[in-house]
């Protein structure tokens, strides 16, 4: 089966340590995201890359980094420079980078920093 | 910059009622995507609208996109506990994003 996967499901850290989130897919798509999703709102982008070894800020990227070393993966490294990390982080792909393709996303990664 | 407003930010409906959300761009968009996001789980995409004026349906899910393209609705006839979820949608924005609206959240009164 084609997908996304993102592990773990749910993740807790102390304040101050950098954290990696994995994203994984096999549906051979160019692109794929980062996204950040807060209680009643809806997805904030971190990070898009086009093609393998290219990578785009979105509106929310301070505080975190990507590498896109493979076409399958987009890992996320939350550092301890991000003020609030506690969230809901959707890893999603599509064909290309364009607005008009549908978006796939993985399961999700909760992170709870205390 | 460019924004996408939904609302209601919630809806609570008997089943069986319908149930409907809007979205509304602060510009013209080329088109417009709609996902379903169920409780715990992550966005599923449910369509694209591209031209203006369109209205495509699903079952008992009905899409429209506005004669001026800055608006869409999704409408819902006879809700199921199954369409239980957050709808959301999302339209291009700068560079190669979509710009998303905060969702509305559908919600099922036992």
């Amino acid at each position: 089966d084609g997908g996304i996967t993102q592990s773990p499901k749910y993740l807790f850290r102390k304040e101050g340590q950098n954290v990696t989130l994995s994203c994984e897919q096999n549906l051979n798509h160019d692109a794929m995201y980062w996204y950040r999703q807060d209680p009643g709102q809806g997805l904030r982008l971190i990070y898009y890359s086009q093609i393998v070894n290219d990578f785009q800020k979105g509106d929310i990227a301070e505080g975190y980094s990507v590498s896109r070393e493979k076409k399958e993966s987009f890992p996320l490294t939350v550092t301890s420079a991000q003020k609030n990390p506690t969230a809901f982080y959707l890893c999603a792909s599509s064909i290309r980078t364009s607005a008009v393709y549908e978006q796939y996303f993985g399961p999700g990664t909760r992170l709870t920093v205390t | 910059g460019q924004q996408v407003m939904q609302i209601p930010q919630y809806q609570h409906v008997q089943e069986g009622e319908d149930f409907t959300t809007y979205c509304n761009s602060s510009t013209t968009l080329s088109n417009i995507q709609w996902y379903k996001q169920r409780p715990g789980g992550h966005p599923v995409f449910l369509i694209q609208l591209v031209k203006s004026g369109e209205v495509k349906k699903q079952k008992r899910l009905t899409f429209q996109f506005g004669e001026a393209k800055k608006n869409s609705s999704l409408h819902i006839t006879a809700t199921q506990t199954t369409d239980v979820g957050t709808y959301f949608c999302a339209g291009p924005g700068e560079g190669y994003q979509l710009i998303w609206g905060a969702g509305t959240k559908l919600i099922i009164k036992p």
